[in-house]
């Protein structure tokens, strides 16, 4: 299986500041077809997650461009330009390689 | 607007079974790749299982393999997890998901199951 390990795993972030995730695979996300399936979430408290970017760097219809994936093979990015406070979450980076899909351990978004 | 809703959860004894449901609609279910997702509160999400447009081909998570059924029936915009043989460490809350990793990827709000004597 692929493994998925995020750091780091606690974010205290003040508003209006920039925020960076880093999330790194244990093998290539390199499909054959060139696309680079790396995907990352947000659960906000009581929700299901909700996807922010997908194919490494495509952000998802509605996600406010503050947001932006980066990275390629196994070392991936997602950052926030400006953290507002509605961005508190849980953020999840997942592989979309093969299966068993597999998700990252979460990073903890906090508003100082 | 894409909406997934998943039922069937609830209280079941180990060995037990369960059938979860997930109705979807604001899209074409037939043409879109279907997963379930379980989740135990407080910790990560795990891929359970996933099944193709017609339900030819599916796949499973070693964990549930031989256990759980993954179907759909298109005519009724209906994905099921059939559930058997339920063990303690199933409980987590069941999302069904849609296109996982894709453009189109969403996710319903989830049903608990629980086993437990």
């Amino acid at each position: 299986d692929i493994v998925m390990t995020q750091s780091p795993l606690s974010l205290p972030v003040t508003p209006g500041e920039p925020a960076s995730i880093s999330c790194k695979s244990s093998q290539s996300l390199l499909h054959s077809n060139g696309n680079t399936r790396s995907t990352w979430y947000v659960q906000k408290p009581g929700q299901s997650p909700q996807l922010l970017i997908y194919l490494t760097s495509s952000r998802a219809s509605g996600v406010p461009d503050r947001f932006s994936g980066s990275g390629s093979g196994t070392d991936f990015t997602l950052k926030i330009s400006k953290v507002e406070a509605e961005d508190v979450g849980i953020y999840y980076c997942m592989q979309g390689l093969q299966t068993p899909y597999t998700f990252g351990q979460g990073t903890k978004l906090e508003i100082k | 607007e894409v909406q997934l809703v998943e039922s069937g959860g609830g209280l079941a004894q180990p060995g037990g079974s369960l059938r979860l449901s997930c109705a979807a609609s604001g899209f074409t279910f037939s043409r879109y790749w279907m997963h379930w997702v379980r989740q135990v509160p407080g910790k990560g999400p795990v891929w359970v299982s996933r099944i193709n447009e017609d339900g030819t081909t599916t796949t499973y998570a070693d964990s549930v393999k031989g256990r759980f059924t993954i179907s759909r029936d298109n005519a009724k915009n209906t994905l099921y997890l059939q559930m058997n043989s339920l063990r303690a460490e199933d409980t987590a809350i069941y999302f069904c998901a849609l296109d996982l990793s894709g453009a189109r990827d969403c996710w319903g709000q989830g049903t608990l199951v629980t086993v437990s004597s």
